[in-house]
């Protein structure tokens, strides 16, 4: 099943705050998160495992509720190069390494000067 | 440098035609996928392959054809069979968790 995100689009001023959700129907093992510029392939952020702490990168991090089958990502002072789509993909095998990916839609996040 | 690769960036194709695109890996990873994305849409996986010389069909397999020979290689082919294949092909490979992508292959059918 399809994870969901939201919201679908964010619009943001430099230095706002932004966060995005991914909820999944299933049991989850692990939530990867990747941005994607136009036109360009989606690009590894981080991945978040089961029983795991919450990530960081720059000022990028995100968390993983297992309970709720959640993973959120924050965006804190948010620059220009944020701006993109940003995916999360759950684990299609549960509790398999090499698992393919399924994705959710997107969220489209836009930073303006 | 250690990567994925896809080629070539541009494809155009006429219809009734098969094409094959490459993608090629030296991350020494076991798993390699192949994935579909339409303008505006998600990633929709077309097959995948876990272990070299063994692939299995994706949501989307329908018109498409792989071949797994080598861990660092997995070529697909856009058959005349696939009715809308006009997409952006993205290639994957992945060791245990982390699933990194190639920079992707634009076809166009004319």
């Amino acid at each position: 099943q399809q994870p969901v995100q939201s919201p679908q689009a964010v619009i943001l001023r430099e230095g706002e705050d932004a966060v995005i959700n991914c909820s999944s129907s299933k049991a989850l093992y692990s939530v990867h998160w990747y941005r994607q510029k136009h036109g360009e392939a989606p690009v590894f952020l981080m991945i978040l495992l089961k029983g795991g702490e919450q990530k960081g990168h720059e000022k990028i991090s995100a968390s993983f509720n297992e309970k709720k089958q959640q993973s959120s990502l924050y965006l804190t002072a948010s620059q220009l190069s944020y701006s993109g789509t940003y995916f999360c993909g759950t684990e299609r095998f549960l509790n398999s390494g090499n698992t393919p990916l399924v994705f959710g839609k997107g969220t489209r996040l836009s930073v303006i000067a | 440098d250690g990567g994925i690769t896809q080629s070539p960036k541009y494809l155009f194709r006429k219809e009734g035609q098969n094409v094959t695109l490459s993608c090629e890996q030296n991350l020494n990873h076991d798993a390699m996928y192949w994935y579909r994305q339409d303008p505006g849409q998600g990633l929709r996986l077309i097959y995948y392959s876990q272990i070299v010389n063994d692939f299995q069909k994706g949501d989307i397999a329908e018109g498409y054809s792989v071949s797994r020979e080598k861990k660092e290689s997995f070529p697909l082919t856009v058959t005349s069979a696939q009715k809308n294949p006009t997409a952006f092909y993205l290639c994957a490979s992945s060791s245990r968790q982390e699933q990194f992508f190639g920079p992707g292959t634009r076809l166009t059918v004319l």
